[in-house]
């Protein structure tokens, strides 16, 4: 089976830390993704990257970066964490007919 | 705006019941994809459906697609207590396959 690994499940960080999600991915994927996902507002785009090195920002890209060194890993970087960020964050690889998602890592910014 | 919006938002029935929740999706679309969340946890790639096919089964979930509509419906039959879960639809919206979700369905499953 795929799979796909989020580092933590829970993470509680302070405001103006430098937060690192790691994400890795045994089936060489080339597309990974970030999401957040929000009580009523859903699963939001964060970063996509197609191959290593390559990104492109989704729908909601400020106060994150990414980072993919390696075609198995896909980071999501917190510059700055602030209390709006605390949400559950998703990290997905695609295969042909879908996604491969990894168990999420809950992150509440105090 | 959300490409999927599922309807209802949420479903309670009892195991043994049926359930079916419905998806409609605004533009034009090759595939839709369910998936199921857990609580908590991440979401889990049940079925897709191609924009050529009216209807797929997969073990107890049937899924519709009716294009002329830009509709799909989700069946899932005699259901059970682990069938208790959100369920959300996805459509791809540009050629890397990126995917659209809708807001999901909340269901659960009462013994």
């Amino acid at each position: 089976d795929v799979k796909v690994t989020q580092s933590s499940r829970y993470l509680v960080k302070r405001t103006g830390e430098k937060v690192f999600l790691e994400c890795v991915q045994d089936m060489d994927h080339e597309n990974m993704f970030w999401y957040r996902q929000d009580p009523g507002l859903g699963l939001r785009l964060i970063y996509f990257s197609y191959d290593v090195k390559m990104k492109e920002k989704g729908d909601i890209p400020e106060g994150y970066s990414v980072s993919r060194e390696k075609k198995e890993r896909f980071s999501l970087i917190l510059e700055s964490a602030s209390t709006n960020q605390t949400s559950m964050y998703l990290c997905a690889s695609s295969f042909k007919d879908g996604y491969t998602f990894g168990s999420g890592t809950r992150l509440t910014v105090v | 705006s959300q490409q999927g919006e599922e309807d209802p938002q949420a479903l309670s029935i009892q195991e043994g019941e049926n359930a079916t929740m419905n998806c409609s999706y605004k533009t034009s679309i090759n595939n839709l994809q369910w998936y199921r969340q857990n609580s908590g946890r991440g979401l889990v790639h049940l079925i897709l459906i191609r924009s050529n096919e009216r209807e797929k089964h997969s073990g107890r979930l049937r899924v519709t697609l009716d294009t002329s509509k830009k509709s799909s419906s989700l069946l899932i039959t005699a259901s059970r207590a682990a069938d208790t879960a959100s369920y959300f639809c996805a459509t791809p919206y540009d050629s890397w396959g990126k995917l659209q979700f809708g807001a999901g369905t909340q269901v659960v499953v009462t013994p």
